[in-house]
């Protein structure tokens, strides 16, 4: 299993300002995924993050809006860049562990963002 | 384009029932399928692995199928208790695609 710590949990942010998000996992993994869950929706892929290299970004979704950092096996973050009311969702971090299709995600416990 | 569609979107059952919660998928080419659970402004919780060369897994009062053939999976909770209330997911990974597909989730609460 993986232990993700996620932070802030939830923030309350002015329109215009940045936000970043951390995550740090217990142990090491080659990829992280951030996702978006806007309110009463599933969830979307933002971006993978691999150590070492640029994020892999999802359709809809661009590096000046969301840049990501990983600067190690361990931690990444995400920032909400230029915020606005539309931006205010969930935003989760994520790990894969085991191989295969043995592989299980576990989740951070989220940032809950509001946009005022 | 995998589409992935839980209903119903929202259950109320009293306590002490059995329940199932669907998940409907659109391609059958799907390498393993996951359960999660949600609760509200929080993060997911991985409940159940149907790896794909499985039909059915188990853990505690949970079990969960899967049908590749039909393009379902089933998750069974038993004698349903109110700290089951929470949104339930299902996920899964496609063959030669590095990233998960989530359900529409379903919202279930369990009335003492």
């Amino acid at each position: 299993s993986a232990v993700i710590s996620q932070k802030p949990s939830r923030d309350i942010c002015q329109r215009g300002t940045s936000l970043t998000i951390q995550c740090q996992v217990d142990s090491q993994v080659t990829m992280m995924f951030w996702y978006r869950q806007q309110p009463g929706q599933s969830l979307t892929l933002i971006a993978t993050a691999n150590q070492g290299s640029e994020a892999t970004y999802e359709s809809g979704f661009v590096i000046d809006k969301f840049p990501i950092s990983r600067p190690n096996l361990t931690f990444s973050t995400l920032t909400v860049s230029n915020m606005s009311p539309e931006d205010s969702s969930i935003y989760l971090c994520s790990v894969g562990k085991g191989t295969g299709d043995a592989e299980k995600l576990f989740f951070g416990s989220g940032t809950q963002l509001s946009v005022l | 384009k995998q589409e992935v569609t839980q209903i119903p979107a929202a259950l109320s059952v009293p306590e002490g029932e059995n329940l199932v919660l669907n998940c409907s998928f659109t391609d059958s080419a799907i390498y393993n399928l996951q359960w999660f659970r949600q609760d509200p402004g929080k993060g997911l919780t991985s409940l159940l692995l149907i790896q794909s060369s499985q039909r059915e897994q188990t853990s505690g009062r949970l079990n969960a199928s899967l049908d590749k053939s039909s393009g379902r999976s089933t998750l069974y909770i038993a004698a349903s208790q109110p700290g089951d209330s929470a949104t339930y997911l299902c996920a899964h990974w496609g063959f030669g695609n590095e990233k998960l597909t989530f359900g529409t989730g379903t919202r279930l609460t369990i009335i003492p």
